[in-house]
């Protein structure tokens, strides 16, 4: 099986950096994806990673470390509409589907 | 840019009832899939379909659960008698290809569905 932690919630400042851990433990690991979810709304995609290393896209980044199965989302001057839940997602070699943790909350405060 | 469209947006049902989830994948993809999320949980795989026929179901999708592409653009989710448990929103997506990279899927707006 496969098992995605994350935490529940996080809680920053609005011009602040954050980084949103998540942990997996998986079986023919074939690439890790980060997507933003609103309250009531669509996942949308952030970010992809499958080789060790750093991915950088304007203010979010993500890494992936695939010896550890960790990877991080970086979120760099933040903004109030940054306030979302995000979601770690992981896929498998011959796997159609995403899996998907719980998400991580984060709130914004001004 | 193009987008996964789902109708209805909300749907409210009776015990027992059958529903019928409508979707339009972005035209040119190729695999389609159903996520459900209830509330204040996660998002969680229901089942992939591509080339006319399910490629992988979850565990959540039993007999109750059916899905259909009746033309060249609709992939519909069919629950046959509503339960209680079945309440949630209930996310269709699409992706392009099978070739390797992100393959990013995208979602649609969801449909939520609330079961009295």
């Amino acid at each position: 099986g496969q098992n995605i932690d994350q935490p529940t919630e996080m809680t920053a400042t609005e011009g602040a950096i954050v980084q949103i851990n998540c942990t997996y433990q998986t079986s023919g690991f074939n690439g890790l994806f980060w997507y933003q979810q609103h309250a009531g709304e669509a996942p949308t995609f952030l970010s992809y990673n499958v080789l060790d290393g750093l991915e950088e896209k304007g203010r979010f980044s993500s890494f992936l470390s695939r010896s550890k199965g960790y990877s991080y989302l970086l979120l760099k001057e933040l903004q109030m509409k940054d306030s979302a839940s995000y979601l770690c997602a992981v896929r498998r070699w011959g796997d159609d589907k995403i899996i998907f943790g719980k998400g991580t909350r984060l709130h914004i405060l001004p | 840019e193009p987008e996964v469209t789902q109708t209805p947006s909300h749907q409210v049902t009776q015990m027992g009832q059958e529903v019928i989830l409508r979707c339009v994948p972005i035209s040119n993809h190729l695999y389609f899939y159903w996520y459900r999320q209830i509330l204040g949980q996660k998002v969680e795989f229901l089942v992939s379909f591509y080339n006319n026929e399910i490629s992988e179901k979850s565990e959540i999708f039993d007999d109750q659960f059916s899905v259909e592409r009746p033309d060249g653009s609709n992939f519909t989710l069919k629950i046959r008698s509503t339960k209680l448990e079945d309440s949630a929103m209930y996310f269709c997506a699409s992706r392009r290809t099978v070739t390797s990279g992100a393959n990013v899927l995208t979602f649609g707006a969801g449909s939520r569905l609330t079961v009295l």
